[in-house]
């Protein structure tokens, strides 16, 4: 039972404009999500966090926004770089106890950016 | 360099040989996590280790068996395995489980 859910596997977007990445989630106890980005041959490296408390989180270029009614959230960037071509994994976790550690990916979505 | 230093980078084994995949952080992170990522698939929890004690263990095979001698190091124990688990394996660390990680490169594991 998949919780997270990148329903775009691929987002092609032109250098210079904005990228929109999105996620939805099904497990209303999820109270904590990131974004993770992968380069071919490396490991995820982690972009930029929400808490459920808020429904912004801006860290330059990088913009989530989280929609907890619809359990929706997205990831914006701007403006959209070639370093920026890579696989974008959504992520969620709980913070209830007995589900430490159950941090759930989608399956990503592969950001190509052309020039 | 991430912090995060996996060992070996790619694994080619036999269905009845026995290997091990080796973690080292040296973030002082507490909690380590063994992922597999197949192709086209969500990243897969497998294991969590919250200081050295295993907190989690998302129904995989008897066939995978993990270790965590200390809160530096996470080993991945492999014995007959099977050509569906040939996939990408990742180990990651954190301050606390679920909060953001840090991944190793990964090991690139075929089961031939």
């Amino acid at each position: 039972d998949q919780q997270v859910k990148q329903n775009s596997p691929s987002l092609s977007v032109q250098e210079g404009r904005i990228s929109i990445l999105n996620c939805d989630y099904t497990n209303s106890m999820f109270d904590y999500f990131l974004w993770y980005k992968k380069y071919p041959a490396e490991g995820p490296t982690f972009l930029i966090s929400i808490s459920s408390i808020k429904d912004k989180n801006e860290d330059g270029r990088f913009t989530v926004f989280l929609n907890k009614s619809a359990k929706h959230l997205s990831l914006h960037i701007v403006p959209s770089q070639p370093g920026d071509s890579a696989v974008y994994f959504c992520a969620a976790s709980s913070g209830r106890t007995d589900s430490w550690g159950k941090l759930q990916f989608g399956a990503g979505t592969q950001v190509v950016v052309t020039p | 360099e991430t912090g995060v230093t996996q060992t070996p980078r790619h694994l080619v084994m036999g269905m009845t040989n026995k290997k091990s995949l080796k973690c080292e952080q040296h973030l002082g992170h507490n909690a380590m996590y063994w992922y597999k990522q197949s192709a086209k698939k969500p990243l897969e929890l497998m294991f969590v280790y919250n200081f050295k004690e295993q907190t989690e263990n998302n129904s995989v095979p008897s066939r995978f068996s993990p270790e965590c001698p200390n809160s530096s190091h996470l080993f991945l124990h492999l014995h007959t395995l099977q050509p569906e688990d040939s996939a990408l394996y990742l180990c990651a660390s954190s301050q606390q489980p679920g909060q953001e990680g840090t991944f190793g490169s990964g090991t690139r594991l075929t089961v031939v």
